[in-house]
């Protein structure tokens, strides 16, 4: 079945040590999505592919960073992870922009920080 | 700033009680309105959206919403509620023209057999 996939479920690095997390669809959708989702809190934005043309939040913090080296992947790089970036990191997809397209979600990987 | 507001935390019912999730955003503007479920151990799915027309939207598995937007709600209702409706239900808000899709909190549902 087509779908999105994250890699992998759950992750556990070490105060400052980097991290990359993993996402590939095969819906061959254009925007690729990253959210952040802390416990009892709300899933929150982190910054989206449209294509090649990234999109970058306003508050997401420079330690994050994100690789797109085609349609299928996408990447989430922490570079000096925090005790406060601890959270469940959600990857999604649309087929475009336009804001009727649902979302598809990924399961998410789940990064805990020693 | 949107902002999307989810008042009921857990929620515990009965198989066949009818339910109704409440969910109120802020946002002047045009809005289309969703709701996603997410059972336990699974990845969030789309329930239902809203984008124009009927502001009655029936969704899967029973589901329906409607937009009042006078009242900027978009209420998560089903008439009988089974065991396999345990999850967490998440409502968002996306307004049009924009990208960022604004989740609530979530709202989590158990339903005892």
């Amino acid at each position: 079945d087509a779908m999105v996939i994250q890699n992998p479920r759950y992750q556990v690095t070490q105060f400052g040590k980097p991290v990359t997390l993993s996402c590939s669809q095969t819906l061959n959708h254009n925007v690729m999505y990253w959210y952040q989702q802390k416990s009892s809190q709300a899933p929150k934005l982190l910054f989206h592919y449209y294509d090649k043309d990234f999109n970058n939040e306003a508050d997401t913090p420079d330690n994050f960073q994100s690789r797109r080296p085609n349609t299928s992947f996408c990447f989430l790089d922490i570079r000096s992870p925090g005790l406060g970036d601890a959270a469940m990191y959600l990857c999604a997809t649309s087929r475009d922009r336009w804001s009727y397209n649902e979302q598809f979600f990924g399961p998410g990987t789940r990064l805990t920080v020693l | 700033a949107q902002s999307v507001s989810q008042h009921n935390h857990h929620v515990i019912l009965s198989e066949a009680a009818s339910l109704e999730l409440g969910c109120n955003y802020s946002y002047g503007g045009t809005v289309n309105l969703f709701w996603y479920v997410q059972y336990p151990g699974q990845h969030l799915q789309l329930l239902l959206k809203y984008f124009s027309g009927d502001p009655l939207v029936k969704g899967i598995k029973g589901f329906e919403a409607e937009f009042i937007k006078s009242k900027f709600s978009f209420n998560l209702r089903k008439p009988s509620v089974q065991w396999s409706d345990t999850a967490e239900y998440f409502c968002a808000v996306k307004s049009t023209g924009a990208n960022n899709l604004f989740f609530g909190t979530g709202t989590r549902l158990t339903v005892i057999p």
